[in-house]
């Protein structure tokens, strides 16, 4: 099974500041057509889960241009370029690659 | 608009059944996998199974293999997963969502409390 390892576990942030999380593969994520199935998802605290970035740096409809996705291979990053009030929450990295799909194991945004 | 709604959690004893459902509106049902989620509580998320557009190809996890079942109905606009011999473990919110990467929106989740 792809393991997919985030770091940090927790993140605090000053508002306004950039922040970067990391998710590392255990094996490559590029699939047998070129493209590699990476996405990250972002929940608020008492909500359901929404996915922000798909095949590594695509942003989601409706997802603000301060969140940008890259990498490549093992090695992918979520950015935010400068923090809201409203990016506290759990981001997770996400792979459908192959199965099974794995989810990494989450890295708390809050602020300081 | 596109809608997810799950229905089916509840409160159930060890080794009991319960059967999950989640009726999809505002896009071409047919035309999606169909994915569920869940989430331990106070845990991060974990994929359980994931349905083909046609019914005819099912992927689950390793932790409910043999015990679970993932079907769908087209003509309804609804997907469902069967779960038998429910553990304590299984006790998660189960959310559904698009796709094998889970697009937008996701529903709204529905608890399934495993205890005796």
């Amino acid at each position: 099974d792809v393991v997919l390892t985030q770091s940090p576990l927790s993140l605090p942030v000053t508002l306004g500041q950039p922040a970067s999380i990391s998710c590392r593969s255990s094996q490559s994520l590029v699939y047998s057509d070129g493209n590699t199935y990476l996405n990250w998802f972002h929940q608020r605290p008492g909500q359901s889960p929404r996915r922000l970035i798909y095949r590594v740096s695509n942003r989601d409809s409706g997802v603000p241009d301060r969140f940008s996705g890259s990498g490549s291979g093992t090695d992918f990053t979520l950015k935010i370029s400068r923090v809201e009030a409203e990016d506290v929450g759990v981001y997770y990295c996400m792979q459908n690659t192959q199965w099974p799909l794995t989810f990494g194991g989450g890295t708390k945004v809050e602020i300081k | 608009e596109v809608q997810l709604l799950e229905s089916g959690g509840g409160f159930i004893q060890p080794g009991g059944s319960l059967r999950l459902s989640c009726a999809a509106s505002g896009f071409p049902f047919g035309t999606y996998d169909m994915s569920w989620v869940r989430q331990a509580p106070g845990k991060g998320l974990e994929w359980v199974s994931t349905i083909s557009d046609s019914g005819g190809r099912t992927n689950y996890a390793d932790s409910v293999k043999g015990r679970f079942t993932i079907s769908r109905d087209n003509s309804m606009s609804t997907f469902f997963l069967q779960m038998n011999s429910l553990r304590a473990e299984d006790t998660a919110v189960y959310y559904c969502a698009r796709g094998q990467d889970f697009q937008n929106p996701w529903g709204q989740g529905t608890l399934v409390t495993v205890s005796s």
